[in-house]
């Protein structure tokens, strides 16, 4: 069975550019995630799926950031435009269950705005 | 304000002894904690988990103990092995959210 799968690995974009992540969970799984760590720090919340629905987007850092998910299945992150401060690792996780069960995690994106 | 802080960035261990891994946390809501193992260019596996209702919780050489009323947990690795070396992320939930509040992790070298 496949894992969470994102692409690119690797963004280097220039400041101001529109640079747009992908997730593919695993299958079946409704619930998605969307996690960043920027260098040296915690890895911190953006936003939550069930399905195609966003449960919990709080964690997103203002209106520059936009998570889809159309049909319940892979989800886009763009970032629009890019900032400096947006560089980091950005991770996806998906979990089958809600409510404090470990969630499956991708391999990351990195992204590097210059 | 960080709720889940990981006090040591790095821990040295020799092989077979054992490692500990702390995590001290500030939200007393949180009742469901989490730790994952992250190697370089991937992204961060689950390792063992603990409900607030437990002090302890064990999966081979891997143990969790929880003190509710110091808001701290610990990481207990015996013996650790080489393929241990990762970085180890501390995360906690509370009921009612899905989202995973992480510390910022403790390198861990396990040398032989």
């Amino acid at each position: 069975e496949a894992g969470v799968t994102q692409f690119p690995s690797h963004s280097v974009i220039e400041k101001g550019q529109t640079v747009t992540l992908r997730c593919d969970p695993i299958s079946g799984h409704d619930n998605l995630y969307w996690y960043r760590r920027v260098m040296g720090k915690e890895i911190k919340f953006l936003l939550h799926f069930v399905k195609e629905s966003k449960q919990d987007e709080s964690g997103m850092p203002n209106n520059r950031f936009l998570a889809e998910r159309t049909g319940g299945t892979y989800s886009t992150l763009k970032v629009q435009p890019a900032e400096l401060e947006d560089s980091g690792v950005y991770f996806c996780a998906s979990s089958q269950d809600r409510g404090n069960t470990e969630a499956f995690f991708g391999q990351g994106t990195r992204l590097t705005v210059v | 304000d960080q709720q889940v802080k990981q006090n040591s960035p790095s821990l040295s261990v020799q092989e077979g002894r054992i490692s500990i891994l702390n995590c001290d946390y500030t939200n007393s809501m949180f009742d469901y904690f989490l730790w994952y193992k992250k190697y370089p260019a991937e992204g961060p596996t689950f390792l063992i988990s603990i409900s607030s209702i437990k002090d302890k919780n064990e999966d081979g050489r891997f143990t969790v103990f929880l003190n509710k009323s110091a808001k701290h947990l610990s990481l207990h690795i015996v013996p650790s092995q080489p393929g241990d070396s990762a970085v180890y992320f501390c995360a906690a939930s509370d009921f009612g959210t899905d989202k995973l509040i992480f510390g910022t992790g403790t390198r861990l070298q396990v040398f032989p």
